[in-house]
């Protein structure tokens, strides 16, 4: 049962700590995405990959937030260092190759707080 | 900013009747996408529907399009309590989905 995978699911931290967080997509899933969600915003797309290449990182603060693919099987999203407004739940989701219009698979997502 | 808008924030119905979630969007899409989401899991893709085309079926879902109107609806018949969630829409455009802020729908037993 192909999934994708996110650690840690939980992670309590203090202001001005670094947070990484990986996710693992599908196995030949060649697009990957990182979402982030609140209440108040709802879910916002950070930034996502294709064949492990940055497409649009737009929406992540850029001073603070970082996206890699370091291969294929990993993605990562570190914030240094993070703040309490950083605090929300980090989806990753990967979708297959010929486009992203095809659905995307999400990952049971990382429960950031950031004290 | 939020593309696609879904109506209403939140649904109560009982269990055995059908429930009908509304979407509206603002700009060109290539498709529309329906997500459900259980409490602390993450999105799972219920159906998609493309641009051209105007309604399609998966099992208890229904959902149509309406390019003119710029808006889709998702209609599950015969709800059950399992189908309490939230329900998102989100707009593909630009090789990239853009997420409602979703719908609570709760089934009462």
């Amino acid at each position: 049962d192909a999934r994708v995978t996110q650690t840690p699911r939980h992670k309590v931290t203090e202001m001005g700590q670094e947070v990484t967080m990986r996710c693992q997509p599908i196995l030949g899933h060649n697009t990957v995405f990182w979402y982030r969600q609140t209440m108040m915003q709802g879910l916002e797309l950070l930034a996502y990959f294709r064949n492990r290449a940055p497409l649009d990182d737009s929406g992540m603060p850029k001073d603070r937030f970082s996206a890699e693919m370091p291969d294929a099987t990993l993605a990562t999203l570190k914030i240094q260092p993070s703040e309490p407004r950083d605090s929300a739940v980090y989806f990753c989701a990967s979708a297959k190759p010929l486009d992203s219009y095809n659905e995307q698979f999400f990952g049971p997502g990382t429960r950031l707080t950031v004290l | 900013s939020q593309q696609g808008e879904e109506d209403p924030q939140a649904l109560s119905i009982q269990e055995g009747e059908n429930a009908t979630m509304n979407c509206s969007y603002k700009t060109s899409i290539n498709n529309l996408q329906w997500y459900r989401q259980n409490s602390g899991r993450g999105l799972v893709h219920l159906i998609l529907i493309r641009s051209n085309e105007r309604e399609k079926h998966s099992g208890r879902l229904r959902v149509t399009l309406d390019t003119s109107k710029k808006s889709s609806s998702l209609l599950i018949t015969a709800s059950r309590a399992a189908d309490t969630a939230s329900y998102f829409c989100a707009t593909g455009a630009n090789s990239k989905l853009t997420f409602g802020k979703g719908i609570t729908l709760s089934v009462r037993p």
